[in-house]
């Protein structure tokens, strides 16, 4: 199985701040990333797709880049409808894995 | 609008199976392929498995083959989650979610179902 890992697991930020998230894969995935949002409670959101792509009704400040085994999530200026917990997802193989997650949360 | 609507809590005793149901709404269900995604307490996401909405064809993750029976009623619209041998380590929060047509992400989620193993 892909394995990914992010970092970090935990983030304290403050509205207003740029966030960048890593997910690293265990092996090549191309371009076959996902990244979705998760509030507590709530069911995930997707985010980006194929590593860079941004969902239809993602605001801008929402971005992603990579490939291979290295991909970021960036947040260009957070807002506080933002803080949530952000996973990435490989979808180069079955197991369709997940990475840990990374809680960014109000500093 | 388009959405998955999934059943109810479930309260299971170790040993029992339960079957949680998702039903498509707002778009064509035999095109797409419905996963089935699990979160138990605190944990990450975990991938179990995948249908084809139109041969019924299955993926699952090694971790649950031979207790997890994915199945859709494409004349009901609705997606099928089963699994067995139910032991306390699958208490979670059961996801039906809606893969993108070109297999990029899974864009559409269901509201998710609580199951919860307890003697």
């Amino acid at each position: 199985d892909i394995q990914l890992t992010q970092s970090p697991s935990f983030l304290s930020a403050s509205v207003g701040d740029r966030v960048t998230i890593t997910c690293r894969a265990s092996q090549d995935i191309s371009s076959y990333l996902a990244w979705y949002q998760q509030n507590p409670g709530k069911a995930p959101k997707l985010l980006i797709y194929a590593a860079s792509t941004l969902q239809s009704g993602v605001p801008s400040r929402f971005s992603g880049s990579g490939s291979g085994t290295e991909f970021t999530l960036t947040i260009s200026s957070l807002q506080p409808e933002d803080f949530a917990t952000y996973y990435c997802q490989q979808l180069n193989s079955y197991p369709r894995t997940f990475g840990q997650g990374t809680k960014v949360e109000i500093k | 609008q388009v959405q998955l609507v999934q059943s109810g809590a479930e309260v299971k005793k170790p040993g029992a199976s339960v079957k949680v149901s998702c039903k498509a709404s707002g778009y064509t269900f035999s095109i797409y392929e419905i996963h089935w995604v699990r979160q138990a307490p605190g944990q990450r996401l975990e991938w179990m498995g995948r249908v084809n909405g139109d041969n019924g064809n299955t993926k699952f993750s090694q971790k649950f083959q031979g207790r997890v029976t994915l199945t859709r009623d494409t004349s009901a619209s609705t997606a099928y989650m089963e699994l067995s041998s139910l032991r306390s380590e699958d208490t979670a929060v059961y996801y039906c979610a809606r893969d993108t047509y070109f297999g990029d992400g899974l864009d559409i989620w269901g509201q998710g179902t609580v199951v919860t193993i307890s003697s």
